[in-house]
């Protein structure tokens, strides 16, 4: 149980378009889902939270007009990065968590962008 | 600042031996604790969470949490080349809407 994907793994993208990417909580509601970003030998930061529902809750120095979050049913949020830059290539990963899983955390496989 | 210090690697150990991995936090409103394993170029799996003082064992996993001394620690028993990841320790606090803090990570390579 506790299983969430995500779509696509890889994109490459031309900088100035946008990518929206999906994350799915397959056999559980997720009420919160959160978005990761990871470059190569670093941590995970964490680039905002989000509720079904509700507006996204961004940290500090992440640009919400441009990492767009919608979290519009329980068991999907949406990252849409707009205008893309070489500098937002990089691992992108969500999480899920919500009823039944108990404050857990559960993460989907991550997104690789590259934007040339 | 709610801070998850982890001790820094990278640890080797060889085939079969225990790893202890080890983390520390500072905010006493912690809750949830919980080990996550990343192999490179991959996402966190969970692998361990635990919310109560002492032991809990799961297979060649174990993970010991003590609050007093906010501590929280997973051996790893007969380790094996398969368990060669990045060990990320993470804690929750109840008000934090499932929000976790991550610590940096120890790198584990164990070796044949």
């Amino acid at each position: 149980g506790a299983v969430v994907s995500q779509h696509p793994s890889r994109v490459i993208c031309k900088s100035g378009t946008s990518v929206k990417i999906e994350c799915r909580s397959l056999d559980f509601q997720a009420t919160t889902m959160f978005w990761y970003r990871q470059f190569p030998k670093q941590s995970l930061m964490l680039m905002a939270t989000s509720n079904e529902g509700s507006k996204a809750t961004y940290e500090q120095g992440v640009e919400k007009d441009k990492f767009l979050i919608n979290h519009a049913s329980l068991t999907l949020s949406t990252l849409t990065v707009t205008s893309a830059h070489p500098e937002d290539s990089s691992f992108y990963i969500c999480s899920a968590a919500g009823t039944g899983v108990i404050e857990t955390q559960y993460f989907g496989p991550g997104t690789r962008l590259l934007v040339l | 600042q709610k801070e998850v210090e982890q001790n820094s690697g990278p640890l080797s150990v060889p085939e079969g031996a225990i790893a202890s991995l080890n983390c520390t936090y500072s905010d006493r409103g912690s809750q949830s604790f919980f080990w996550y394993r990343q192999y490179s170029g991959k996402s966190p799996e969970l692998i361990m969470s635990i919310y109560s003082n002492g032991d809990k064992e799961d297979g060649r996993f174990t993970a010991q949490l003590n609050k007093a001394s906010q501590y929280v620690s997973l051996l790893i028993r007969d380790s094996q080349p398969s368990d060669s990841a990045t060990y990320l320790c993470a804690v929750n606090i109840l008000s934090s809407n499932y929000k976790l803090t991550f610590g940096k990570g120890t790198l584990l390579t164990v070796n044949p």
